[in-house]
């Protein structure tokens, strides 16, 4: 059984702050996702990471994929109040039919 | 781009009553949709895997009597929540996979439901 989880669950840093989300998976993929979760919201994607080595970055996030150690890291460069969501992190594999499973998540909240 | 909807938004149903939320592809066709349940503040957890002219294959957990899922063409599918009980108040999303191959993904803007 695939399982996705994040380090930490729940993060509070101050603003201008690094900090860097773990994102660990069970099983071969080469494939990762980001996603950011506003309360009440739906999912908004963040990077699509599809091979070992890849590295993705949008403004004060970067994403990076290790399929190797099976490991995905999301790097907070100097954290602004409006960074304040959960992220979570997907992997999709193929047991027996497609599955799109998410990691534990992890809550941030960036203080000013 | 490709957009997925979701209806209704929100919903409130007395229980054991049943609920229908309807997921639509507007623009591609969806050979594959997940249906996910997140309870506040938890992750989303996977329920099913709707494929379009086929029975639903259900996550170990999940009942498939209580929660039918129905993909009855390549843009809608739907989940039907029956004999809704106050435990099932929860936001459920879905997504779509665009085309039989792809690693694209798209999400509904979920559909948050409370059984009084």
């Amino acid at each position: 059984e695939l399982k996705v989880e994040q380090n930490p669950l729940f993060l509070s840093m101050q603003e201008g702050k690094n900090y860097t989300i773990y994102c660990n998976y069970s099983t071969t993929s080469d494939r990762l996702y980001w996603y950011r979760q506003d309360p009440g919201k739906s999912l908004e994607s963040l990077f699509v990471l599809l091979s070992n080595g890849a590295v993705k970055q949008e403004g004060r996030l970067m994403a990076s994929l290790d399929t190797k150690a099976r490991l995905s890291t999301l790097h907070i460069t100097a954290a602004v109040h409006d960074l304040s969501a959960t992220y979570f992190c997907a992997v999709d594999i193929v047991q027996g039919t497609y599955k799109y499973i998410f990691g534990t998540g992890t809550r941030l909240k960036v203080l000013a | 781009g490709a957009v997925v909807s979701q209806h209704p938004s929100r919903v409130i149903c007395k229980s054991g009553t049943s609920v229908k939320i309807e997921c639509r592809s507007l623009d591609f066709q969806a050979t594959t949709m997940f249906w996910y349940r997140q309870f506040p503040k938890q992750s989303l957890m996977l329920m099913a895997t709707s494929n379009e002219g086929s029975k639903a294959t259900y996550e170990q957990g999940v009942e498939k009597d209580k929660f039918l899922i129905n993909h009855a063409s390549l843009t809608l599918s739907t989940l039907t929540v029956t004999s809704a009980h106050p435990e099932d108040s929860s936001f459920y999303i879905c997504s779509a996979r665009v085309g039989l191959s792809g690693n694209t993904i798209y999400f509904g803007e979920g559909s948050w439901l409370t059984v009084v």
